[in-house]
Order: C-alpha cells, then sequence, then structure tokens
C-alpha cells in the first residue's frame, strides 16, 4: 500500500524551529518528486515546497522563502521540511504529497497524501 | 504568477442535482488543472487530473471539462457523501496554486 507519513509537528514560540518528516512506503521513493502543502485553520490549501526526485531541485513558496527548506533522504525513504524563524501565520495543517508521474518530475497533480502534521506557533 | 478563482465560493443543493463549479485561470495552463475533493476533517483527495480525466476509483457522477483558461467540475447527481469543499490546482509551473475552494452542502 503506497503510504505517506508525517511527523514532527507541535506547538513552538516565535522564532523558533522545527524540522517535519514525511516516511514514504509502497512505492520507489526517488521514482518521485514530492511536495508540501499546508492548510491554516479554517482556510484553503497552500502550496509550500517542492524537490524533484533526484533531490537536485527544489522549490519554495515566496512567504518561506529564507526560512523553509525541504530535503529528502532517498537512502531512507524520507522527506522532510526544516522550518526555521517561524511566525504565526505559519501556522497550519503540513501535508507531504507525491507528484503522480514517475518521472521524478514535476508535471503531474498530488495523487498521494499523508495525514497531516500540526504546526502551532504561538507564544 | 497565474491566479486560480473559483465560484461560487458555496453551494447548497438536493440530493440528485447536478452541480458545476468553475476554476478559472488568470493565464492559460492548457490542461494541467486538477481537482481535489477535501471532506469535514480528512486528507484532500485527487478526483480529476489533465482536467477531464478520473482519478481511478473516482465514481463516474463526477466530471471535469475545459482548457486554457477555463473549467468547470461537474458532479451530475449530488449524493450525501459529496458534503465537501472542492479545490481545482494548476500544475503547469511553479507556484502550483491552488484555487481557495468550494464548499459544497445539501440543501
Amino acid at each position: 500500500e503506497v503510504q505517506l507519513v508525517e511527523s514532527g509537528g507541535g506547538l513552538v514560540q516565535p522564532g523558533g524551529s522545527l524540522r517535519l518528516s514525511c516516511a514514504a512506503s509502497g512505492f520507489t521513493f526517488s521514482n518521485y518528486a514530492m511536495s508540501w502543502v499546508r492548510q491554516a485553520p479554517g482556510k484553503g490549501l497552500e502550496w509550500v515546497a517542492a524537490i524533484s526526485g533526484s533531490g537536485g531541485s527544489t522549490y519554495h513558496t515566496d512567504s518561506v522563502k529564507g526560512r523553509f527548506t525541504i530535503s529528502r533522504d532517498n537512502s531512507q525513504n524520507t522527506l522532510f521540511l526544516q522550518m526555521n524563524s517561524l511566525r504565526a501565520e505559519d501556522t497550519a495543517v503540513y501535508y507531504c504529497a507525491k507528484f503522480a508521474p514517475p518521472s521524478g518530475w514535476f508535471l503531474g497533480a498530488f495523487d498521494i497524501w499523508g495525514q497531516g502534521t500540526i504546526v502551532t506557533v504561538s507564544s | 504568477d497565474i491566479q486560480m478563482t473559483q465560484s461560487p465560493s458555496s453551494l447548497s443543493a438536493s440530493v440528485g442535482d447536478r452541480v458545476t463549479i468553475t476554476c478559472r485561470a488568470s493565464q492559460g495552463i492548457s490542461n494541467y488543472l486538477a481537482w481535489y475533493q477535501q471532506k469535514p476533517g480528512k486528507v484532500p483527495k485527487l478526483l480529476i487530473y489533465a482536467a477531464s480525466t478520473l482519478q481511478s476509483g473516482v465514481p463516474s457522477r463526477f466530471s471535469g471539462s475545459g482548457s486554457g483558461t477555463d473549467f468547470t467540475l461537474t458532479i451530475s447527481s449530488l449524493q450525501p457523501e459529496d458534503v465537501a469543499t472542492y479545490y481545482c490546482q494548476k500544475y503547469n509551473s511553479v507556484p502550483w496554486t491552488f484555487g481557495q475552494g468550494t464548499k459544497v452542502e445539501i440543501k
């Protein structure tokens, strides 16, 4: 069964850091680009970051550039999101999602989603 | 960046009704458009990709159409289990922008 399981969320003070992880199983992880998507309480979906299958190409939405970094360890089938300088507006459920095409690149929809991990930024 | 605008923001319809949701891109995106369903408290689920291709396992009452800038998601006969928020998303290029969502309720 194809599965994504996020972890690492929690309560953190403004200015703090968290590292989210997403453990993948049931598919050849390195063949697929991956992404992080977040959803603030009561709000819609917002794409956050994406990484190619090899890890050689990464993209981040403007509001997190310079603060968040997406990475992956293909030997451990794990996706990461390092979040620094956290702000109240980063409070959200963070989902990892798999790009559909088995090319390692980005031209596809998100066909598999994890259950999400909650990040709360508050003093 | 290309903006994705959905309408309406919410709708209420009766069981068995035909429901249509529209999504407009601020620039042409060919058919690189996906639709997702998010039931209350649940994880988003891919319904349609390439504007009109049904994801495996999705009921045939769901359909998608459009190309370029204007797209539609249609539920041919609304069922109680279709209560959800529906999102469109462009995936032709960075950023992979979502629409603001359309909440579908039963009247």
